[in-house]
Parts: C-alpha cells; sequence; structure tokens
C-alpha cells in the first residue's frame, strides 16, 4: 500500500493553462505539506494544512492554491502555469508538526 | 531564519568503505529536529534519520548514524560498509516549526 500517493506523477502543459496536482495519504497523519524542487534539486515548502487548516503559507503566487477535502487529501491547484512553474511538487504528511514526514514520489510539472 | 548549509556539493566513496556527508545549520531555538533524506535517482524522498536536538545520544539506523554536535550546529551523517545502492542525492533538514533543506550533497559509489 502506498503511503503518500500522488496524481499525476508527470504533467506536461502549456503557458497560461490551470492544471491540479492531487495528493492523498492512507498514514492517518493530520498535517499535510506541499514543497516544490527546482532544477538545482533545491527543496522548499510552499504550504502546509493540519486538519484541513492552512498553517504555513510561504511567499507563493496566489495562482497556487490548495484545497484539503479532508485531512487525507491536499490538492494543488495551479492557475496561468507561467515557466517558472517547472519544476517536481512533492507531497507529505506527518502525525504532527516537527514529526518525521514522508514523502510522496513527486509530480514533475514542465510548463511549454 | 534558519538555514542549513552542506557544503560538499559531491562526494564520492568506494564500496564497503565509510563516507561522511557535512551539514551545519543556524538557528536560535533550543528545541528542534534533524533529518537526513535520500534522493534516488527514481526522485522519491526517502527518510534515513531523524535526530531530537534535546537527546544528546546520537541517532544510529543500521550502517547510517550521526554525530549531532548541539553547541556547534553541526548534524554530519557516516555511511559505513558503502552499497552501490546508497548511491543518491543526500539532503540535511531542520525542522523549527517548518522543513527546512540544505542544498544536497550528491554521493557516488565507486564498485
Amino acid at each position: 500500500d502506498t503511503a503518500v500517493s500522488q496524481t499525476p506523477k508527470y504533467l506536461v502543459t502549456q503557458m497560461g493553462n490551470d492544471k491540479s496536482i492531487k495528493c492523498e495519504q492512507n498514514l492517518g497523519h493530520d498535517t499535510m505539506y506541499w514543497y516544490k524542487q527546482d532544477s538545482k534539486k533545491f527543496l522548499k515548502i510552499m504550504f502546509s494544512y493540519n486538519n484541513k487548516e492552512l498553517i504555513i503559507n510561504e511567499t507563493v503566487p496566489n495562482r497556487f492554491s490548495p484545497k484539503s477535502p479532508d485531512k487525507a487529501h491536499l490538492n494543488l491547484h495551479i492557475n496561468s502555469l507561467e515557466l517558472g512553474d517547472s519544476a517536481v511538487y512533492f507531497c507529505a504528511s506527518s502525525q504532527e508538526d516537527q514529526e518525521t514526514q514522508y514523502f510522496g514520489p513527486g509530480t514533475r510539472l514542465l510548463v511549454l | 531564519a534558519q538555514t542549513v548549509t552542506q557544503s560538499q556539493p559531491e562526494m564520492s566513496v568506494q564500496e564497503a568503505e565509510t563516507v561522511t556527508l557535512s551539514c551545519t545549520y543556524d538557528t536560535s531555538e533550543s528545541d528542534y529536529y534533524l533529518f537526513w533524506y535520500k534522493q534516488p535517482p527514481s526522485r522519491q524522498m526517502i527518510l534515513v534519520i531523524r535526530q531530537e536536538a534535546y537527546k544528546q545520544q546520537n541517532a544510529t539506523e543500521n550502517r547510517f548514524s550521526v554525530n549531532f554536535q548541539k553547541a556547534a550546529k553541526s548534524f554530519s551523517l557516516k555511511i559505513s560498509d558503502s552499497q552501490l545502492g546508497d548511491a543518491a542525492m543526500y539532503f540535511c533538514a531542520y525542522d523549527g516549526n517548518k522543513l527546512v533543506f540544505g542544498a544536497g550533497t550528491i554521493l557516488r559509489v565507486k564498485s
């Protein structure tokens, strides 16, 4: 059983389009996260949710909107995609803040 | 803001040998967690080891161990008896109220 899953694994799209990435965890964790890994492999947190409530919102453009329908899901919607959005996006979850985070397999987004 | 520095962009080790990856961090907090994650070419982020700052004892997980020096804000990872499967990018991470990653160290294992 996959603990943290993301769909799709790969996403190729044109500039200006809107796309969503879905994340689900079956670990019973309370906290979920989105990270962005750029072309230089640098990983940075974007958002975190605890029990469906937004806890961390880094300086991410408004075009990025996370949505948590329940505590097992945290989706990422991106409007008006730009070339600079090309990256690998990771979802993660943990039982609580500062607990070990378990990562999904990542979604490679390529904006053309 | 907390920062994590990995000063070695790339390291090589002979199979069965030991290698140490360096990590330093900057924080004014006294209670935090430190992690090493491994990212093989499959890009999956895999937890290697975790250390609670309040624990003086260094964490170990089989062939992986850390040297945690709280006063020096240093958290190095030692891999003993290196195996080909250890080849990956290794990330050091600090968690005070959010997870902050270093830039990563590519580890190559030579047979």
